[in-house]
């Protein structure tokens, strides 16, 4: 069973600060992604990771995979309230016509 | 832009009631998703279906039964409603990577 553990589940960082989200997986697979869900709304596309190795940006989050370390992170820097959401990862293996595994999400809040 | 849309909101159901939940994508994807979502457990594979007429079990079938009668509709079907279905449910639809979600509908089962 392909488990997706994303920590920490509860963060709040102040405005201008850097963290970072963790997200471990214990299969394998060379596909993860990141959504953003804003309170009573869908998901949001982020990033889609699809090779070890890969980094991608957007504004203040960059987001990286290790597939050998079955490890994504979603890196914020320079934080502002607009980037208080829940941010999700998920992973598919490729067997389930593209099914995602998700956690169960990490929600933030960016304080002044 | 891919649009995926879902037919209600919000719903409100009596136990026992026999709910229909409709999901259509306007981007001719092979593969649509049914996932619920409750807090502390992110979201959870219901069902989902790689092609017109064909269904495949997610996680947490039980309940639950879908149709795909054409390529751009999957519809969630609760056989008999009750209050552990209560939820925000969340369709979705790839061609192969990156799926696409719908707005989502928020279902009470009283």
């Amino acid at each position: 069973e392909l488990k997706v553990e994303q920590n920490p589940l509860f963060l709040s960082m102040q405005e201008g600060k850097n963290y970072t989200i963790y997200c471990n997986y214990s299969t394998t697979s060379d596909r993860l992604y990141w959504y953003r869900q804003d309170p009573g709304k869908s998901l949001e596309s982020l990033f889609v990771l699809l090779s070890n190795g890969a980094v991608k940006q957007e504004g203040r989050l960059m987001a990286s995979l290790d597939t050998k370390a079955r490890l994504s992170t979603l890196h914020i820097t320079a934080a502002v309230h607009d980037l208080s959401a829940t941010y999700f990862c998920a992973v598919d293996i490729g067997n389930s016509g593209y099914a995602l595994n998700f956690g169960k999400g990490t929600s933030l809040l960016v304080t002044p | 832009d891919v649009k995926v849309t879902q037919s209600s909101r919000y719903l409100v159901k009596r136990t026992g009631e026999k709910v229909f939940l409709e999901c259509v994508q306007d981007m001719d994807h092979e593969n649509m998703f049914w996932y619920r979502q409750d807090p502390g457990l992110g979201l959870r594979l219901i069902y989902f279906s790689y092609d017109v007429k064909m269904k495949e079990k997610g996680d947490i079938p039980e309940g639950y039964s879908v149709s795909r009668e054409k390529k751009e509709r999957f519809s969630l079907i609760l056989e008999s409603a009750s209050t552990n279905q209560t939820s925000m449910y969340l369709c979705a639809s790839s061609s192969r990577f990156e799926q696409y979600f719908g707005p989502g509908t928020r279902l009470t089962v009283t």
